[in-house]
């Protein structure tokens, strides 16, 4: 199957920094990335959906300007943690879907953010 | 709004069948999806139906699908250790965003 690679897998920071994850899709080209965050033991909650070459559409209650998507290419998205806070510890999980395929949806291995 | 819903846990023993149970609000839905997740790991994609088909079949998975109740199952046959995980279904709806349940976890003892 395809896959979606997801770097760092982990990543400790200071309050106050930025964090960047970038999330790959390896072996196909996707015109359209999602971005969703996990917390522990509870579902995945659908943060923003990046488009390759435009801005981003973020979902109601999220903040865009702390949550900053770039989709430069079909195979590279990135979602920066700007002046990150503890609250924003979590688990963040990107997905892409193959141009030419609409049905199948395929994950990251998801990084785990923690802020001191 | 979109809704989807699911049991918390299910415990099975090794070798039994196991069904995973599932129930959306979106009847504009058009694919749904079976995720796998592993702790501390991403979300691997087992299976998917399209709104207009009621079973798929892959394997030891078989998909049904109760549009009209808007109730989808996973069976697992033979279920092993190595699928205890926590199981997702997801709803694809407008805008190909994927609206997920609250998860299953499932318990395998041998």
């Amino acid at each position: 199957g395809a896959v979606v690679s997801q770097h760092p897998s982990w990543v400790i920071c200071k309050s106050g920094t930025s964090v960047k994850i970038e999330c790959r899709s390896l072996d196909f080209q996707a015109t359209t990335m999602f971005w969703y965050r996990q917390f522990p033991k509870q579902s995945l909650m659908l943060m923003a959906t990046s488009n390759e070459g435009s801005k981003a559409t973020y979902e109601q209650g999220v903040e865009k300007d702390k949550f900053l998507i770039n989709h430069a290419s079909l195979t590279l998205s990135t979602l920066t943690v700007t002046s990150a806070h503890p609250e924003d510890s979590s688990f963040y999980i990107c997905s892409a879907s193959p141009v030419g395929t609409n049905e199948k949806l395929f994950f990251g291995s998801g990084t785990q953010l923690s802020v001191l | 709004g979109e809704d989807v819903e699911q049991s918390l846990f299910l415990s099975v023993r090794e070798g039994d069948s196991s069904v995973i149970n599932c129930t959306y609000t979106d009847s504009s839905s058009t694919y749904l999806y079976w995720y796998k997740q592993e702790p501390g790991a991403g979300l691997q994609l087992l299976t998917y139906i399209f709104s207009n088909m009621d079973m798929k079949q892959d394997q030891r998975l078989t998909v049904l699908l109760n549009k009209k109740d808007k109730h989808l199952s996973l069976r697992i046959a033979d279920t092993q250790t190595g699928d205890s995980a926590i199981y997702f279904c997801a709803e694809r709806g407008s805008f190909q965003k994927l609206v997920f349940g609250t998860g299953t976890r499932l318990l395998v003892s041998p």
